[in-house]
């Protein structure tokens, strides 16, 4: 199975600045069809997770801009700017490229 | 609006089925793919398998003597079946949708359903 790293493990930001979440993976997400099927999600406090990120740089319908994802094979990257209150939770990556799909251990992100 | 529910026994047995039901409202699971993701306690996710448009299955080798995913069109429901469960598959278990445009990815989720096993 293709294991997804994440770091930090945990995060501790003030409001109003960057927040940064590292996702790697042990083997390249580019697939076959020239798809990279890397996606992250929010998971708040006592809700489901929601999809924050899909195709590993596309923002969901809905999902603010300070939201942002980047990376390309092995390296991926949650950048969150300017956090606010409702940002704090645990935070997935999460791979589709080969079977199983696989998800990184998350990330919480508190706010200072 | 698309909303997922799932229903079930919140306390199954040691060596019994656990049997869990994903109720669709607002779409039809005659379309895209409908998946299961269990979280266990602490953080780790699980990617359990998924159902497709047309009736077709994939599940996660590490449960695969162990489950099954099926459904009920005429209900817009999709079923979990999870056989001679252990202690370690007390988890919280959602219901997803695979999104059309948001390939690969779940775009709407259940409230999750948080199931115990212990005798």
């Amino acid at each position: 199975d293709v294991v997804m790293t994440q770091t930090p493990v945990s995060l501790s930001v003030s409001l109003g600045n960057q927040a940064s979440i590292s996702c790697r993976s042990s083997q390249s997400l580019l697939h076959s069809d020239g798809n990279t099927y890397l996606s992250w999600y929010l998971q708040k406090p006592g809700q489901s997770p929601q999809l924050l990120i899909y195709l590993a740089s596309n923002r969901f319908s809905g999902v603010s801009n300070r939201f942002s994802g980047s990376g390309s094979g092995t390296d991926f990257t949650l950048k969150i700017s300017r956090v606010e209150p409702e940002d704090l939770g645990v935070y997935y990556c999460f791979q589709h490229t080969h079977l199983p799909p696989t998800f990184g251990s998350g990330t919480k992100l508190e706010i200072k | 609006e698309v909303q997922l529910q799932e229903s079930g026994p919140g306390l199954v047995k040691p060596s019994q089925s656990l049997s869990l039901t994903c109720s669709v409202t607002g779409y039809s699971i005659t379309s895209n793919y409908w998946g299961w993701i269990r979280k266990f306690p602490g953080n780790k996710m699980e990617w359990m398998g998924y159902i497709s448009y047309s009736g077709s299955t994939s599940y996660n080798p590490s449960l695969k003597s162990r489950i099954s995913i099926t459904r009920d069109t005429s209900k817009n429901q999709f079923f979990l079946q999870l056989n001679s469960v252990t202690t370690e598959d007390t988890a919280t278990y959602y219901c997803a949708r695979y999104g059309l445009t948001t390939v690969a990815s779940f775009d709407y989720w259940g409230q999750g359903v948080m199931v115990t096993v212990s005798s």
